[in-house]
């Protein structure tokens, strides 16, 4: 049961321009969410984090928005940069579920100059 | 201030070995997490940790996985016996306490051969 969503594998967008990441949930306890960029042979790295309270959070280039009716949520890079080239993943957590994440599968990035 | 630390970085097992693997969480934090990446997976959550006690270890197989979190030192999974479709990445988190964002370590890639 994939509880979270990201049904884009992959995605390629011309440097400079607005990175679209997509993601879906299916369990309404989820309270938090968060955004992993991953670089091969790393551990994800933390960009930003939205709660269930609130539909948008801005930090620099990275903005969260989400839907809580349609159960998405989306990360938007603008202007994106070469360095942004990674894979996404998209997480939850609900505060009953002692704070474990629930991951999805990941978009791979690809910024193209 | 140092990340959250996981050595080794990378290990090899044959099959019916045993594996540990040892985390160092973030100064400050109290939590850590173990998740497991398959090949072109997302993260899967495996356990939850504070100093001396085992808080969630409901992603955890029954059987052969073992995780502790002593009060010195580095918390350890431990994997018996292993076999091939143990290889993975295994990547260790931490986080303060009341916060829903998780830091992860770079990861130890297990090859059961």
């Amino acid at each position: 049961d994939q509880q979270v969503k990201q049904n884009s594998p992959s995605l390629s967008v011309q440097e400079g321009r607005i990175s679209i990441l997509n993601c879906d949930y299916t369990n309404s306890m989820f309270d938090y969410f968060l955004w992993y960029k991953k670089y091969p042979a790393e551990g994800p790295t933390f960009l930003i984090s939205i709660s269930s309270i609130k539909d948008k959070n801005e930090d620099g280039r990275f903005t969260v928005f989400l839907n809580k009716s349609a159960k998405h949520l989306s990360l938007h890079i603008v202007p994106s940069q070469p360095g942004d080239s990674a894979v996404y993943f998209c997480a939850a957590s609900a505060a009953a579920g002692a704070q474990k994440l629930v991951f999805g599968q990941g978009t791979r990035l690809t910024i193209n100059p | 201030n140092a990340g959250v630390m996981q050595n080794p970085r990378h290990l090899v097992r044959r099959r019916g070995q045993e594996a540990r693997l040892r985390c160092s969480p973030m100064k400050g934090h109290s939590h850590v997490y173990w998740y497991r990446q398959l090949p072109e997976e997302g993260l899967k959550f495996m356990v939850y940790l504070q100093k001396e006690n085992i808080i969630d270890e409901s992603g955890m197989p029954k059987e052969r996985f073992s995780a502790e979190f002593p009060k010195e030192g580095p918390s350890i999974l431990r994997i018996q016996q292993v076999v091939r479709g143990d290889s993975a990445a295994y990547f260790c988190a931490s986080s303060p306490v009341g916060s829903y964002e998780q830091y992860f370590g770079p990861g130890t890639r297990l090859t059961v051969t």
